[in-house]
């Protein structure tokens, strides 16, 4: 079966410019989480859905970073006015469920993002 | 401040031997703790996990040990195949500061070589 899927794998763009990063989660999977990476770093949180809601959207970096879900399955991740800081991989993951960490994560290969 | 760290960066073993990767946390709300394994341009892919009612996880080659007094954790590969080598993430999860019980909290990583 196929896993989850992200698009584009790469993505190019200049300061200041928006940019939309896409996720499909596993088949049936109910929860969906945004994570990212920067050069060095380890993943950092952004954002969850159960279904298509978010309740917990602490991780966000900024008013600039939104994301929604649609249909409980595909998952939109957008950037308003990129900044340089905004530069990382950005990684999707979805989960059967929402029941606690020992319902596994399963990652997507992630969208690298260079802000010029 | 970073609450789940990994002090290597990288690791060099030889086929057949052991691989001992170490992971320390500050949260002592962490729970559950997980181990990833990260091909270059590929999602990290779930390896093994450890509650924290547990001090010991065995599957296969792979084996988590969790030191709770310590705030330490260990994988263990044993024997070392030239196809583990990865980068290697320590997360975890539980709902103390910050935290929450789907919320994964990720080290920076340790790139493990095993060299034929």
């Amino acid at each position: 079966g196929a896993g989850v899927s992200q698009s584009p794998s790469n993505k190019v763009t200049e300061k200041g410019k928006d940019v939309e990063l896409r996720c499909d989660p596993i088949s049936g999977h109910t929860a969906l989480y945004w994570y990212r990476q920067s050069l060095g770093q380890g993943l950092e949180f952004l954002i969850y859905f159960q279904g298509n809601s978010a309740p917990d959207k602490s991780g966000l970096p900024s008013d600039r970073f939104s994301a929604e879900r649609t249909g409980g399955s595909v998952s939109t991740l957008t950037i308003q006015r990129t900044q340089q800081e905004d530069s990382a991989v950005y990684l999707c993951a979805s989960s059967l469920r929402l029941a606690g960490a020992t319902d596994t994560q399963y990652f997507g290969p992630g969208t690298r993002l260079t802000v010029l | 401040d970073q609450q789940v760290k990994q002090n290597s960066p990288s690791l060099s073993v030889q086929e057949g031997r052991i691989s001992i990767l170490n992971c320390d946390y500050t949260n002592s709300m962490f729970d559950y703790f997980l181990w990833y394994k990260k091909y270059p341009a590929e999602g990290p892919t779930f390896l093994i996990s450890i509650s924290s009612i547990k001090d010991k996880n065995e599957d296969g080659r792979f084996t988590v040990f969790l030191n709770k007094s310590a705030k330490h954790l260990s994988l263990h590969i044993v024997p070392s195949q030239p196809g583990d080598s990865a980068v290697y993430f320590c997360a975890a999860s539980g709902l103390g500061r910050g935290g929450s019980n789907y919320k994964l909290t990720f080290g920076k990583g340790t790139l493990l070589t095993v060299n034929p």
